[in-house]
Formats: structure tokens, C-alpha cells, sequence
């Protein structure tokens, strides 16, 4: 079964601190990878998106690596503040548009 | 641009009921796609259309819930009779596809309808 798992499930830490966040696919055929940010009560809004030749890419204080290899990919946040609380979602894509979402890290960064 | 916009934001309705919910996507976007989101399941994709016909409609837990797109600027997503077990954030999304394997189209995201059936 397709399928994105992400760890952790949830993380604090301090504002300024650094952090990263694991995601492990089994989707086939794969096509890309993206990572969602999602604020409480919102819609996930698109950070980063890589295909299976991109090792990585970054969005201002977003870095994500992919590693199709092992079917893996993180996400690292660089120099946090308090408005990166949110809940990150990795997602692949299966085949031509369908979307496989892992159920997501919830970060609090706290002052 | 206005943002793919969904109405109601809220709902409460009793089981039983019908529940229809309602999506205009980004205009000149040709796909648009439904998703429910819990808590226990996260974001599961439901059903999605390519210019406005259904593609995959695979997701659609049971003949209770049926979706359509009339025209390029609206969509419908009705669940008749309603349970409480379909309580979720319903979302939908919009984007523009190029029609490639290789396409790499951001989705954007709607703020949601809370469905909560009692």
C-alpha cells in the first residue's frame, strides 16, 4: 500500500533553534515529493516540491533534501520563530496527480 | 486572485441529514480535487476532476458521498444520508495541469469546511 510516514509526530523548541523533520514514502510509481505547511484552522500552503532527480531544495529559512534511494526526505528549518507553529505535512505524488499524504509533524516553537 | 473558495466554513447538521458542500477553484485552473481531514487519518484524497470530469474517484468512502463539477468554476461535494463518523475538515483543492507525468503543479489549498454531524 502507498503510504508517508513522518516523524516526529510533534516537536517543541526554542525560537532561534534549528530543527529537522523526517519523512519516509513507499509510493509507487513516484513521481515528486512536496512538503505542505498547515496553520491551525487553515489549508496546507506548498513550501517545497522535488522530483525524484533533485536531491535538494530550499525556501528562504526551508531546506528539503530527498534521497530516492531510500525513499526518504526531511525538512529543515533554519533559525525557527514563532510563526513556523505549524503542522508539516510531506507528501509524494503517486502516478500522474494523485497526492499521498503522511498524517504530518506538529512544531511548536515557543519564545 | 481570490483563493479557491469553499462554503459553508461551518457546519452542523443532525445524522441523517444531507450535507452539501461547495468549491470554486482558482480560475484557469483545470483540476480540482476533494479531501477529507482527521485527526486519526490525516489529509485522504476523495475524488478529482480534470476539466471537469472525474479521474479517480477511488477515495470516495461509500455511495453516501458523490461529487460533481458542472463547469470549470464550481464543484459540489454531497453526502446524503450523513454520519457522525463523516465529521472532518473537508477541503478542496485546486491546480493547473500541464498533463505530464513529469509536472511538478502546486496544489492550492481552500480554508476548509468543519463538518460536524451530531
Amino acid at each position: 500500500k502507498n503510504q508517508v510516514e513522518q516523524s516526529p509526530q510533534s516537536l517543541i523548541i526554542l525560537e532561534g533553534k534549528n530543527c529537522t523533520l523526517q519523512c519516509n514514502y513507499t509510493v509507487s510509481p513516484f513521481s515528486n515529493l512536496r512538503w505542505y505547511k498547515q496553520d491551525t484552522g487553515r489549508g496546507p500552503v506548498s513550501l517545497t516540491i522535488m522530483t525524484f532527480s533533485e536531491n535538494t531544495k530550499s525556501n528562504g529559512r526551508y531546506t528539503a533534501t530527498l534521497d530516492a534511494d531510500t525513499k526518504q526526505s526531511s525538512l529543515h528549518i533554519t533559525a525557527s520563530q514563532l510563526s513556523d507553529s505549524a503542522s508539516y505535512i510531506c507528501v509524494a505524488r503517486e502516478g500522474f496527480q494523485k497526492l499521498v499524504f503522511g498524517t504530518g509533524t506538529r512544531l511548536l516553537v515557543s519564545p | 486572485d481570490a483563493g479557491v473558495i469553499q462554503s459553508p466554513r461551518h457546519e452542523v447538521t443532525e445524522m441523517g441529514q444531507e450535507v452539501t458542500l461547495r468549491c470554486k477553484p482558482i480560475s484557469g485552473h483545470n483540476s480540482l480535487f476533494w479531501y477529507r481531514q482527521t485527526m486519526m487519518r490525516g489529509l485522504e484524497l476523495l475524488i478529482y476532476f480534470n476539466n471537469n470530469v472525474p479521474i479517480d474517484d477511488s477515495g470516495m468512502p461509500e455511495d453516501r458521498f458523490s461529487a460533481k463539477m458542472p463547469n470549470a468554476s464550481f464543484s459540489t461535494l454531497k453526502i446524503q444520508p450523513s454520519e457522525p463518523r463523516d465529521s472532518a475538515v473537508y477541503f478542496c483543492a485546486s491546480s493547473l495541469y500541464y498533463g505530464t507525468g513529469a509536472s511538478v503543479e502546486t496544489q492550492y489549498f481552500g480554508p476548509g469546511t468543519r463538518l460536524l454531524v451530531l
